[in-house]
């Protein structure tokens, strides 16, 4: 089955602590997203990356980091320097187009202790 | 800052109704209009897209578009509890890389 998986879907972070969400594709798309949901609020945009080896932020990429070394593959780390990291984390991907509609993953929920 | 904004709800119909759910965008420019049903702890999922101005059927779900007046609207047709859900009108931005998301619109089908 084609489909975007996440992991883990539960994830806990002390405080200092990096952690790492994981977001896999196998729809060869081009595009992939990271969105940032809170409570009764709609997905913000964390960053986005169209092609291997590029990606750009979104509008709060401050506190979080990403890498996009293979097509199927784009994890997201959540820094320290990210204070209010409590959150509903969602991966998504699209072919390229203007007509292309995004595929959205699970979904991580993250917690700090 | 482009915008999308949407009634946060909530909207309460009763079992059969139509359920009418509104959105406005400031994009101008913008050529690519979408809604997603998400329900409570789960990710959004796709319900309609619509890319030309008037009317999109598709079964109990009727999107509009309006880009004179940047106005997308959704009419779900016989709502059912199951229709119960936050739903999100999206817009492609002018750019074609960034789908900027409503806060949501919060529908209580009542039995």
């Amino acid at each position: 089955d084609g489909g975007i998986t996440q992991s883990p879907k539960y994830l806990f972070r002390k405080e200092g602590q990096n952690v790492t969400l994981s977001c896999e594709q196998n729809l060869n798309h081009d595009a992939m997203y990271w969105y940032r949901q809170d409570p009764g609020q709609g997905l913000r945009l964390i960053y986005y990356s169209q092609i291997v080896n590029d990606f750009q932020k979104g509008d709060i990429a401050e506190g979080y980091s990403v890498s996009r070394e293979k097509k199927e593959s784009f994890p997201l780390t959540v820094t320290s320097a990210q204070k209010n990291p409590t959150a509903f984390y969602l991966c998504a991907s699209t072919r390229r187009g203007l007509k292309e509609t995004q595929y959205f993953g699970p979904g991580t929920r993250l917690l700090v202790l | 800052q482009k915008e999308v904004e949407q009634n946060s709800g909530p909207l309460s119909v009763p079992e059969g109704a139509i359920a009418s759910l509104n959105c406005t965008y400031s994009d101008r420019g913008s050529q690519s209009f979408f809604w997603y049903r998400q329900y409570s702890g789960k990710s959004p999922e796709l319900i309609m897209s619509i890319y030309s101005n008037g009317d999109k059927e598709d079964g109990r779900f009727t999107a509009q578009l309006n880009k004179a007046s940047q106005y997308v609207s959704l009419l779900i047709r016989d709502s059912q509890p199951s229709d119960s859900a936050t739903y999100l009108c999206a817009v492609l931005d002018t750019g074609g890389f960034k789908t900027i998301f409503g806060a949501g619109t919060r529908l209580f089908v009542k039995a």
